[in-house]
């Protein structure tokens, strides 16, 4: 079982549709991130929260947007994604983004295909 | 920039064999290693990491890796593979401070019984 529970495990919508992915953590994780991940390639940084404020946007177009509520949840709200935006999302959690040694714990993913 | 390359795309072991999945690294500084593995339709796990001390770091179910500074690698080995150990493998890498972990391309690994 892991620790970051992602929801939905699946999704599937229009390129008009409006979604959201949701992630929530009970580690006491300061640091939450969001990658996407392409059929058997490695996880690519989309976002970086640190201490519920947005601290790294690895240049993602703006038909993505993330939101920290508070420090339990990470959500990625999405609206006009476009074919090539189909993936898996995956969610992490470290203790603090500065604490280099410490591993990221991720989640089991939601995988996304747009129509 | 810190750079982590994983030269092979595939590696086939048969079962009860040694295996090892290869890595090599590139920071400005000491680097912090991890291996994760990912079975289909799931997340990275966490096996180990590297961040100080004895070169030899054992990880979950039966891993370990090794930390060559002067090769700059940190290869992951088991001592006798098991058809359940089949799985992408990912090398990642972060340089000191506020850095993003860096993966690289991943490893297949297809055990054969």
């Amino acid at each position: 079982d892991t620790e970051v529970t992602q929801t939905p495990k699946h999704l599937v919508m229009g390129m008009t549709n409006k979604k959201s992915l949701k992630c929530e953590q009970h580690m006491g994780h300061r640091a939450m991130y969001w990658y996407k991940q392409k059929a058997k390639k490695p996880p690519e940084l989309m976002f970086v929260y640190s201490y519920e404020k947005l601290s790294i946007n690895e240049s993602v177009p703006s038909r993505f947007s993330p939101e920290c509520p508070n420090s339990s949840l990470l959500n990625l709200h999405l609206h006009a994604l476009q074919p090539e935006d189909s993936a898996l999302y995956l969610c992490a959690s470290s203790p603090r983004t500065g604490d280099s040694n410490q591993p990221q714990h991720f989640g089991d993913g939601t995988r996304l295909s747009i129509l | 920039a810190q750079s982590v390359a994983q030269p092979e795309d595939q590696v086939n072991v048969a079962e009860g064999n040694p295996l090892t999945v290869k890595c090599t690294y590139s920071v400005s500084g000491n680097p912090y290693l991890f291996w994760y593995v990912q079975y289909p339709n799931r997340g990275l796990q966490f096996l180990l990491k590297y961040i100080t001390g004895d070169n030899l770091v054992k990880g979950s179910y039966g891993f370990e890796a090794e930390f060559n500074k002067s090769q700059t690698s940190f290869h992951l080995k088991k001592p006798s593979a098991l058809v359940s150990d089949s799985a992408l493998y990912f090398c990642a890498v972060r340089d000191m401070g506020n850095t993003p972990l860096v993966f690289g391309k991943g490893t297949r690994l297809s055990v054969i019984a």
